[in-house]
This record gives structure tokens, C-alpha cells and sequence, in this order.
């Protein structure tokens, strides 16, 4: 069975640090993976799709990393800021479905 | 990116009574939906598979006849809480996958609060 951790839980870092959020899942054979960010009583929005066979995604501020055969994925965000204060939950995606993580709540102090 | 649209966004409700949410995915056309609840600081979990035009799939110790979901075209899923209960409060999240195969996108819905008095 799939199971997907985020570490830390809680991260608060003052405004223009950069920052590693991390992720590991136990089964290896995924199709992809993927980074979304959560505001309070909001829906996820998607930051970054990494398929099986890549090893990183950019966009912007954001860097992804997949390291499929260690089970481990990190969201690197460069000169992070007050409005990058959310929760990111990753996901992994197995044969059938989605498994999300327990999430990173992160507060980026001004 | 995609669009997912969800409504209502906030329902409140007496208890016993019924209420749809629904899902629909603007911009593509989505073979499979998923239903999440989400409770207070915590993960999404995972309640059905919606296909389009079958049955839906439910996880283990999600009721099927307490939570319907009905995928009847490729762009719309709904899910109707049956009779519903306060210990069915939560937060109901709809997503769809855009493109088939292994490599599509997950694109979420912004979410329904349901509130049963």
C-alpha cells in the first residue's frame, strides 16, 4: 500500500529565504508526481507535474525534483514570500489513483 | 491551465436531508473524476473514482449508497449526500484528470463546504 509523508509538517521562515519542502512515498512505481499548493478553505491548485521519467520541473521561483528509485521528491522555492504562505501536498499517482501526502504548511513571514 | 468548476462552495443543510454537488471540468473533457473529503488540517482522502458513463469505484469504508456520484457526461461528475448527518461536515473537493493515459494532469475544483445542522 502507498504511503505518502511530507516533512516538515510546519515550516515558518521570514520573507526571501529559500526553502525545501520534502516528500517520500514507499512504492516506487508510480506514473507521476505531482506539487499543489492549498490556501485555507480553498480547492488545490496545481504548481508542478513531474512524470516517471523526469527528474525535475521549474516554473518560476519553483524547482521539482524526482528521485523515483529512493521514493523522494523535494519542492525547492527560491526568495520565497509573505503570498507563498499556503499548505503543499504532493501526490503521487499509482495505477488507479491518487494518494496525496499529509502536506507542508508553510507561513513566510514579512 | 485547466479549469475545474465546483458548486455550491458552501451548503448548509438540515439533517436528513439530500445534497448534490457538482463537478464539471470547463475547458476538457475528463474520463475520470475523483471525489476527496477533507477534514481540518489534515490530507485529502480519497472517497470515489468517477468514470464517465460506469460506475463509480468507492474506497474501502466509504458508503456507496450514502454518497452517490454520477458521472453521465465527459465533463460533468455529481455527488449527492444522502440523508445527510453532522458527522457528514465536511469538506468535499472534486478533481479530474485532463489528457488519458498515465501522464494527465490533476486539476481541482475550489471546493464545497457542507455544513448539516
Amino acid at each position: 500500500k502507498q504511503e505518502v509523508t511530507q516533512i516538515p509538517a510546519a515550516l515558518s521562515v521570514p520573507e526571501g529565504e529559500n526553502l525545501v519542502l520534502n516528500c517520500s512515498f514507499t512504492d516506487s512505481a508510480i506514473y507521476n508526481l505531482q506539487w499543489f499548493r492549498q490556501d485555507p478553505g480553498k480547492g488545490l491548485t496545481s504548481l508542478l507535474l513531474i512524470q516517471s521519467s523526469q527528474r525535475e520541473q521549474t516554473s518560476g521561483r519553483l524547482n521539482a525534483s524526482l528521485d523515483k528509485s529512493s521514493g523522494r521528491s523535494t519542492l525547492y522555492i527560491a526568495a520565497s514570500q509573505p503570498g507563498d504562505s499556503a499548505t503543499y501536498l504532493c501526490a503521487v499517482r499509482g495505477t488507479y489513483k491518487y494518494i496525496f501526502g499529509t502536506g507542508t504548511r508553510l507561513k513566510v513571514l514579512a | 491551465g485547466a479549469v475545474v468548476s465546483q458548486h455550491p462552495s458552501r451548503v448548509i443543510c438540515k439533517s436528513g436531508t439530500s445534497v448534490k454537488i457538482e463537478c464539471r471540468s470547463l475547458d476538457f473533457q475528463a474520463t475520470t473524476m475523483f471525489w476527496y473529503r477533507q477534514f481540518p488540517k489534515q490530507s485529502l482522502m480519497l472517497m470515489a473514482t468517477s468514470n464517465e458513463g460506469s460506475k463509480a469505484t468507492y474506497e474501502q469504508g466509504v458508503e456507496k449508497d450514502k454518497f452517490l456520484i454520477n458521472h453521465a457526461s465527459l465533463t460533468l461528475s455529481t455527488l449527492t449526500v444522502t440523508s445527510a448527518h453532522p458527522e457528514d461536515s465536511s469538506f468535499y473537493i472534486c478533481s479530474a484528470r485532463a489528457g488519458t493515459g498515465t501522464t494527465g494532469e490533476l486539476f481541482f475544483g475550489e471546493g464545497s463546504r457542507l455544513t448539516v445542522l
